[in-house]
Formats: structure tokens, C-alpha cells, sequence
């Protein structure tokens, strides 16, 4: 079964703190891996995205990393803000001819 | 401006009366789908569609159905919804699946 599981559910972060949120699938043919962000009453807006012959991909305060060998990529959220409070999903799926998979979600609270 | 529209936003209706979520979109994409998002489920596929004319199941499409008669249009139909379809749907597109660019959501009641 095609699965994404995301980790944690909920985080709360001091304000100028690192969020890290992970993922881990199973399906090695998946070459295309986004992270999702969404803001109450929004629909979710595409964040940033990696494929898997990068480790890492960076732009701005956020980070992919990104471990082939064990199936599992990360977002790094440096110096969070509490504008950067949302619900964050990561995704995977192959080919771009496939359905993405979504993972269940991570509610990030930045608090001050 | 390029987006996704769904209407209605808000809906409340009783069990059994059919019902159409319509969805929208002006960036001339072939891939669209349907997704509905329930607290500690994330969003769960019901449909997709990678041209017109074609349309596929996705993770949960028992009580929809869907068409793509055109480009552009992507509804959503419940022909008998049941109280466990309440939910918050969202409609996206995507130029061939890879970057999804979503609706603002339609909230449906049913009672």
C-alpha cells in the first residue's frame, strides 16, 4: 500500500526556533517529493519540493533534506515565525503520472 | 488570474438529496482531482482525472462521482450523501501532477 507517515502531528515552537517536521515512505518508485503548507480557511499551496537525486534543497528558511537509502525526507523550518503557524503535509509520487500521497498533516503553532 | 474556483464554499444539506461541488480552472491543466480532508485524516484522494474524459478512483470515491466533459471543469457529485460525507472538499489541478494548486474548499453539511 502506497503510504506517506508524517511526524509529528502537532509541534509547538518558540518563536526563533527550528520546526522539524518527517516523513517516511515505502514505495521506492516515487520520485517526486513536495511539502504543502496551509493556512485556516486556505486550501493547501505547494511550499517547496525535492526529487531524489539532491540531498538537500533550500530556499529561503526552509530546508528538504532528503535520505534515499531510508526513505525518509524532512522539513526544516529555521528561525520560525508565528506567521509560519499551519498545517504543513508532505507528499510523494512517481513519475508525476501518479496520484500524490498525502501524509496526515503536522498543526505547527509558532508561539512568541 | 490563474486559480481554482469551487462554489458553493459552505453548504448545508439533509441525507439524500443529491448534490454538485463544481470546480474550476483557467490554467488550461489536464490533471485534476477531488480531495476531502478530515481532522487527524489529511487529505484523502476521492477521484482524479488526467484529461478529459478520463477519470480514475482514488482513495475514497464510494458515494461520488465525477465527469470531465471539459478542460477546465472537474464536479463533484453526491447523488444520496450520508451524514459520514461531512466534510471539507478541495478541488485541484496540476499541469500532469506533479505541483497541485488547490481550491479555497467547500465545507459540506450533511444531516
Amino acid at each position: 500500500q502506497q503510504q506517506v507517515k508524517q511526524s509529528p502531528q502537532s509541534l509547538i515552537v518558540q518563536k526563533g526556533g527550528i520546526s522539524i517536521i518527517n516523513c517516511a515512505y515505502e514505495n521506492t518508485a516515487f520520485d517526486y517529493f513536495p511539502w504543502y503548507q496551509q493556512f485556516p480557511g486556505k486550501g493547501p499551496a505547494l511550499l517547496i519540493a525535492i526529487r531524489p537525486d539532491v540531498s538537500e534543497k533550500k530556499e529561503g528558511r526552509f530546508t528538504i533534506s532528503f535520505n534515499k537509502s531510508a526513505k525518509q525526507f524532512s522539513l526544516h523550518i529555521m528561525d520560525s515565525q508565528p506567521g509560519d503557524s499551519a498545517t504543513y503535509f508532505c507528499a510523494a509520487s512517481s513519475s508525476g503520472n501518479t496520484p500524490l500521497v498525502f501524509g496526515k498533516g503536522t498543526r505547527l503553532s509558532v508561539i512568541a | 488570474e490563474a486559480q481554482v474556483t469551487q462554489n458553493p464554499r459552505y453548504l448545508i444539506t439533509v441525507t439524500g438529496k443529491k448534490l454538485t461541488v463544481t470546480c474550476s480552472q483557467n490554467m488550461n491543466h489536464e490533471y485534476m482531482s477531488w480531495y476531502r480532508q478530515d481532522p487527524g485524516l489529511g487529505l484523502r484522494q476521492i477521484y482524479y482525472s488526467m484529461n478529459v474524459e478520463v477519470t480514475d478512483k482514488g482513495d475514497v470515491p464510494e458515494g461520488y462521482k465525477v465527469s470531465r466533459k471539459e478542460k477546465r471543469n472537474f464536479p463533484l457529485i453526491l447523488e444520496s450523501p450520508s451524514p459520514n460525507q461531512t466534510s471539507l472538499y478541495f478541488c485541484a489541478s496540476s499541469p500532469r501532477g506533479y505541483e497541485q494548486y488547490f481550491g479555497p474548499g467547500t465545507r459540506l453539511t450533511v444531516t
